[in-house]
Order: C-alpha cells, then sequence, then structure tokens
C-alpha cells in the first residue's frame, strides 16, 4: 500500500516564525489534505490541497495563515505562518486516489515557544 | 457529511471480542460508513467501511443496522495493540474523500 512520508516528524519553533512541512507520497494520488490535531482532540480538517491551484479551506482557516501548495501528484507542503503556542499541535497529511482509501502520514508535531 | 456519535471509552479484556457502536442517525442514503483508528502517537488507520450490508475484513467487521442509523464494529479478538482511538465517520459517496472526524472511542484493551 502507498506510503506517506512527512518532514520534520517534530520541530520546536520560537514565536513569530514559520514552518514549513512537507508530505511525500510514494505513488500518484488523486487528493491530498492536511489535518491539525491538538493537544488531547481529534482532527480537524485544515484544507485540501489542490494540485496547480490553490487549496480549498475549510472553516476557520485561512491561506495567509496556513499557505498550502502541491506542485505535483505526490507532494505537498503545509506552512504555518507567524506561529504562536496555540499553534503547538500535530499535523497530519492525508491522501487518496485510485482504490485507496483515505491514508496518513505519522504526522509533524509541533511546539511552538 | 452526517454527524456520528460514539461513547468517550470503553474497555475490552484481552482476548475477548470489541463491540463499539456509533450512532449516525441522519445517515443519507448516499453516505457510507467509515472506521479509522488511530493508535498514540501514529497517523489514522483505515479500518473498514460499509453501505448497508454488513462487511468483514481481516481486521474487523461491521455490522449496520438496517435502518442505517446506526452501527457496530467489532474486533472478535482483541489484543493489547489493538489500545486505541476508534472514529466512525459517515462520508458521501463521491465525496472527494475528506474525513470529517468526530471524538471517537478510545478503547482499552486490558491484560
Amino acid at each position: 500500500s502507498a506510503v506517506i512520508s512527512q518532514k520534520p516528524s517534530r520541530d520546536i519553533c520560537q514565536r513569530g516564525t514559520s514552518l514549513t512541512i512537507q508530505c511525500q507520497v510514494d505513488s500518484q494520488v488523486t487528493m491530498m489534505f492536511w489535518y491539525r490535531q491538538q493537544p488531547g482532540q481529534s482532527l480537524t480538517l485544515i484544507a485540501t490541497a489542490n494540485q496547480g491551484s490553490e487549496a480549498t479551506y475549510e472553516s476557520g482557516f485561512v491561506i495567509d495563515k496556513f499557505p498550502i501548495s502541491r506542485p505535483n501528484l505526490t507532494f505537498s507542503t503545509l506552512t504555518v505562518s507567524n506561529m504562536s503556542p496555540e499553534d503547538s499541535s500535530i499535523y497530519l497529511c492525508s491522501a487518496t486516489g485510485g482504490n485507496t482509501e483515505a491514508f496518513f502520514g505519522q504526522g509533524t508535531r509541533l511546539t511552538v515557544v | 457529511d452526517a454527524k456520528t456519535t460514539q461513547p468517550t471509552s470503553m474497555d475490552c479484556a484481552e482476548g475477548r471480542a470489541a463491540n463499539l457502536p456509533c450512532n449516525h442517525s441522519t445517515i443519507s442514503g448516499n453516505e457510507y460508513v467509515y472506521w479509522y483508528r488511530q493508535i498514540h502517537s501514529q497517523g489514522p488507520q483505515y479500518i473498514i467501511h460499509g453501505l448497508k450490508n454488513n462487511e468483514t475484513n481481516e481486521m474487523a467487521s461491521l455490522i449496520i443496522t438496517e435502518d442505517r442509523k446506526s452501527s457496530t464494529l467489532i474486533l472478535p479478538h482483541a489484543t493489547l495493540r489493538d489500545t486505541a482511538v476508534y472514529y466512525c465517520i459517515v462520508r458521501a459517496t463521491g465525496n472527494t474523500g475528506k474525513l470529517i472526524f468526530g471524538q471517537g472511542t478510545t478503547l482499552q484493551v486490558k491484560p
């Protein structure tokens, strides 16, 4: 089955800085998604990463804060901009394609200090 | 997509069947029931899905009531490695694949 690799796996960042998270799938997929999981909480969908066009954001999430790129069928990035401690979460990439149900990366554990 | 309701937590003895319920009373005719689980510090893992018939795979069985307003995920012989948060998700046919997660059920399998 397809595998998602996320980089970095974890990071500790200073408030006010930005972090870009990479998501690489080892096969072509149709759709890619980004989720946030705050401490002790369930997953919340941030956006759908669209190839070659602007991402589709869910309510409560905006492009200025979470710019997303998807230059091809296997790669996407999520940037968490101007970070504050409230952005401390696990960020997860997901993908789906063909007959494959949605699968997930292991996540990026972000701590903002 | 329809909303789901699950118990917050459940315990199960190792080797026994774990039966995890889910209510989805507002489910529409074109909506599937999906189950995922998230083991601590890992990404969610797909378990099984179904529309109206009962389904079984190597991981679990899914029993959907005839009116489709509720379902039960069955892990036939729970092991300690099955300790996880289990999410029941309703998703429409033709949906792009995005999943809306509820709070899930924390299953603790005990020796």
